[in-house]
């Protein structure tokens, strides 16, 4: 399978706990970027890098979350403290500069339950 | 960031054509249109893309008017795994660089045997 893969799939934790998820792009892709999805809603963009430099931040990434690249090939975004309203489906996405200038990758998603 | 507005949610049959509007009376000029297809736990996938006129390819056809403020995506003679949230973006600006997608609350749409 050559897609986008994220991981783990489900997290289940205690508010309070750190939780970190980990994005695998497509092979090749430079660029790479988190969202979030609540039920019922569309996914809102969380932040983007292009190879291993974080280039936008949206205002939603509070300071308990925070992203890495370290080099340009898998992220991993990690949330901090917990609370029970960051439950929610963490999607990761990939893009070339050769597809779409819109079309990204998105793989199936951690879906994380804070208690 | 130009806002859209599509339905809540559309049904349809088997076989049917089904047309998805979706409005951006905001829309920049250098903004381009794009629709998404989610199937439940599952992440979005990229259908279409387009900046004015009409576009086809081998799943959908997007119409654009000469005013770019609405675009509709037809789907042709839908079957029962058409049954998604179909998500209209617009933005992608090329001035701005910027390259977060924008979606809204989509359209639910129910194919019916």
């Amino acid at each position: 399978d050559t897609g986008v893969s994220q991981d783990p799939r489900h997290k289940i934790t205690k508010r309070g706990q750190n939780v970190t998820f980990r994005c695998d792009p497509i092979s090749e892709h430079n660029r790479l970027y988190w969202y979030r999805q609540t039920l019922g809603q569309g996914p809102e963009f969380l932040t983007y890098f292009q190879n291993e430099a974080q280039l936008e931040k949206s205002r939603l990434l509070s300071d308990r979350f925070s992203a890495e690249r370290p080099k340009g090939s898998f992220s991993t975004l990690e949330i901090q403290r917990t609370e029970q309203g960051d439950s929610a489906m963490y999607l990761c996405a990939s893009s070339t500069s050769l597809a779409f200038y819109n079309e990204q990758f998105f793989g199936p998603g951690t879906r994380l339950t804070v208690l | 960031l130009a806002k859209t507005t599509q339905p809540i949610s559309m049904d349809s049959y088997e076989g049917q054509e089904v047309n998805i509007t979706c409005s951006h009376n905001n829309i920049a000029t250098n903004d381009y249109i794009t629709w998404y297809q989610q199937f439940p736990s599952q992440g979005p996938r990229f259908i279409i893309q387009g900046y004015k006129t009409k576009v086809t390819n081998e799943v959908a056809s997007l119409f654009i008017p000469a005013d770019r403020k609405s675009s509709t995506l037809s789907l042709p003679r839908v079957s029962l795994s058409d049954t998604a949230v179909y998500y209209c973006l617009v933005g992608g600006n090329m001035d701005t660089g910027r390259r977060a997608l924008t979606f809204g609350s989509g359209t639910r749409l129910q194919v019916q045997p």
